[in-house]
Parts: structure tokens; C-alpha cells; sequence
């Protein structure tokens, strides 16, 4: 079966950092793309990032609210995808999804994360 | 960036209801349009990629058209388990971009 874990979210103050996971089982994680996409507390989903595959460089893409606070990365030795969220704001306050592909075939259950004083 | 539009934001229905709901981007973003489906505290699904194709295990009663600018997603017979959210997402260029949402509510 096909699945994504996110693990790793919680309580942090602005300014903070917070590492997110996402484990995958059931497919050839080294093969696949993959996203992060949040979602604020009564709002809509907001697409955070993507990263390529090795064979394609593990190019990155950002979202401009995120861009140069919040890093992707994967290891595919442990099929797990992260999320570095650095100089949290507010606003960043959001269930944080992990996703397959570009086109979010399969989300994971998602992972609560909360910036406030 | 790329704005997705989704028309109605709202609605109610009745079950077997037939509903349509579209999704305008500013741009052309050719057939690089999925579809989602979010109940009450749960995960986003998976509905439709590519503008038109059905995930697998996903009912038929499900279907998307369109390409460039202008998509419909419709639902043929509306079912209790339907009354949802939906969004639509371009992932034609970055940054990657959703709708806005569309609620599905029994009238």
C-alpha cells in the first residue's frame, strides 16, 4: 500500500525552527517527486515546495512566503522526505501535508504545527 | 504567479443532484490540472490529474474537462459521502497554485 507519514510538527515560538518528516512506503521513493503543501486553520491549501530526484539534480522549487526560510531535502537511503522551517512566523501556523508527485497522487495524513509566543 | 479561480465557492445540493464546478486560471496552464476532494479534519484526495484522468479507485461518477484556462469538474449523481470541499490545483508553473475551494452542502 501506498503511504505518507508526516511526523515531526508541535508547538514553537516566532523565530524558531521545526524539522517536519515524511515517511513513504509502497512505491520507489528515490523515483518520485515530492511536495509540502500547508494548510492555515480554516483556510485553503497553499502549496509550499517541491523537490526533484537525484537523477534530476534534487532541484528545488519554493513559494515565495517560504522562499529562503524553509528547506527541502529527502534521503532516499531512508525513503523520508523533510521540511527545515526556520524564523517561523505566525503565520506559518498550519497542518503541513506531504505529497507525491507534483499533482499530490497520494497525500500523507498531515502534521499539526503551531508558531505562537 | 498564476491565479486559480473556483466558481461557485459554494453550494447546496441534493442527492442525485448532477453538480458542476469550474476552475478559471489567469493563464494558460494546458492540461496540468488536478482535482481534490476534503471532508471535515481529514487529508485532501486525490480525484483527478491532468485535467481528465481518474485516479484509480475513484468513481466514475467523478469527471474533469477542459484545458488552457477554463476546467469543470462534475459529479453525476450527488452521494451523502460527496458533501466536501473541493479544490482544484495548476501544476503547470511554479509556483504551483490551488483554488480557492468549492463547498459542497446539502440542501
Amino acid at each position: 500500500e501506498v503511504q505518507l507519514v508526516e511526523s515531526g510538527g508541535g508547538l514553537v515560538k516566532p523565530g524558531g525552527s521545526l524539522r517536519l518528516s515524511c515517511a513513504a512506503s509502497g512505491f520507489t521513493f528515490s523515483n518520485a517527486w515530492m511536495s509540502w503543501v500547508r494548510q492555515a486553520p480554516g483556510k485553503g491549501l497553499e502549496w509550499v515546495g517541491r523537490i526533484k530526484t537525484k537523477t534530476n539534480g534534487g532541484a528545488t522549487d519554493y513559494a515565495a512566503p517560504v522562499k529562503g526560510r524553509f528547506t527541502i531535502s529527502r534521503d532516499d537511503s531512508k525513503n523520508t522526505l523533510y521540511l527545515q522551517m526556520n524564523s517561523l512566523k505566525t503565520e506559518d501556523t498550519a497542518v503541513y501535508y506531504c505529497g507525491l508527485g507534483d499533482a499530490f497522487d497520494i497525500w500523507g495524513q498531515g502534521t499539526m504545527v503551531t508558531v505562537s509566543s | 504567479d498564476i491565479q486559480m479561480t473556483q466558481s461557485p465557492s459554494s453550494l447546496s445540493a441534493s442527492v442525485g443532484d448532477r453538480v458542476t464546478i469550474t476552475c478559471r486560471a489567469s493563464q494558460g496552464v494546458r492540461k496540468y490540472l488536478a482535482w481534490f476532494q476534503q471532508k471535515p479534519g481529514k487529508a485532501p484526495k486525490s480525484l483527478i490529474y491532468d485535467a481528465s484522468s481518474l485516479h484509480s479507485g475513484v468513481p466514475s461518477k467523478f469527471s474533469g474537462s477542459g484545458s488552457g484556462t477554463d476546467f469543470t469538474l462534475t459529479i453525476s449523481s450527488l452521494q451523502p459521502e460527496d458533501f466536501a470541499t473541493y479544490y482544484c490545483q495548476q501544476y503547470s508553473s511554479y509556483p504551483f497554485t490551488f483554488g480557492g475551494g468549492t463547498k459542497v452542502e446539502i440542501k
